[in-house]
């Protein structure tokens, strides 16, 4: 079974620090890689996403890959109480018409 | 950038009924969209996937008589919860993608649905 796994947290960081975020996924030949933002009740929305092994800046939000080790990470800088919500970790898998699956989901609240 | 459109927002219904949920690319047309439910602190379930013109591919486990898909027309899906009855009670989301590539994932503002 093709799995996506984050830590449900919450993970609590002070205002301006930096947040990181992890998922592991179970399916090697994952393609595609998402981090999305949920706020409660509201849809997700994309934040990042991230194809390659290595390093993706956008902003505030750095996406690490390592395919080798199945992990992807999302890395939130200069971290504000707006960014609290709840980040979910998206994979794309090979030949499944691309269906995304996603991970359970890493609280995160930033605290004044 | 492409934004999809899905109405209602919200919903309460009563057990035994029928609830239909829209599903519109306003700016693009979506050859596939993706229905989710989302129960209370959990993730993203997919339900199912739609093509335009042909039938849905249901996840295993959902039920396709009870959850109705149609993908008439490149730019709208609609998802019908037949029957319904409380424990479909949930956060329905649709998701539309413009074509292909590896991003090009746009959620509509999901549904939340009450059945009383």
């Amino acid at each position: 079974q093709k799995e996506v796994e984050q830590n449900s947290g919450p993970l609590s960081v002070p205002e301006g620090a930096i947040a990181s975020l992890n998922c592991t996924y179970s399916d090697r030949v994952s393609q595609s890689f998402f981090w999305y933002r949920q706020y409660s009740g509201k849809s997700p929305e994309l934040i990042m996403s991230i194809y390659s092994n290595g390093d993706k800046e956008d902003g505030r939000f750095t996406a690490q890959l390592n395919k080798a080790s199945q992990y992807v990470s999302l890395l939130i800088r200069d971290s504000q109480p707006s960014d609290s919500a709840t980040y979910l970790c998206a994979v794309k898998h090979t030949g499944t018409a691309s269906k995304l699956t996603f991970g359970t989901g890493t609280r995160l609240q930033v605290t004044l | 950038g492409a934004v999809v459109s899905q109405h209602p927002s919200r919903v309460i219904c009563k057990s035994g009924t029928s609830v239909k949920i829209e599903c519109r690319s306003l700016d693009f047309q979506a050859t596939t969209m993706f229905w989710y439910r989302q129960f209370p602190k959990k993730s993203l379930m997919l339900m199912a996937t739609s093509n335009e013109g042909s039938k849905a591919t249901y996840e295993q486990g959902v039920e396709k008589d009870k959850f109705l898909i149609n993908h008439a027309s490149l730019t709208l899906s609609t998802l019908t919860v037949t029957s319904a009855h409380p424990e479909d009670s949930s956060f329905y989301i649709c998701s539309a993608r413009s074509g292909q590539g590896a991003g090009g994932y746009t959620f509509g503002s999901g549904t939340r649905l009450t059945v009383v």
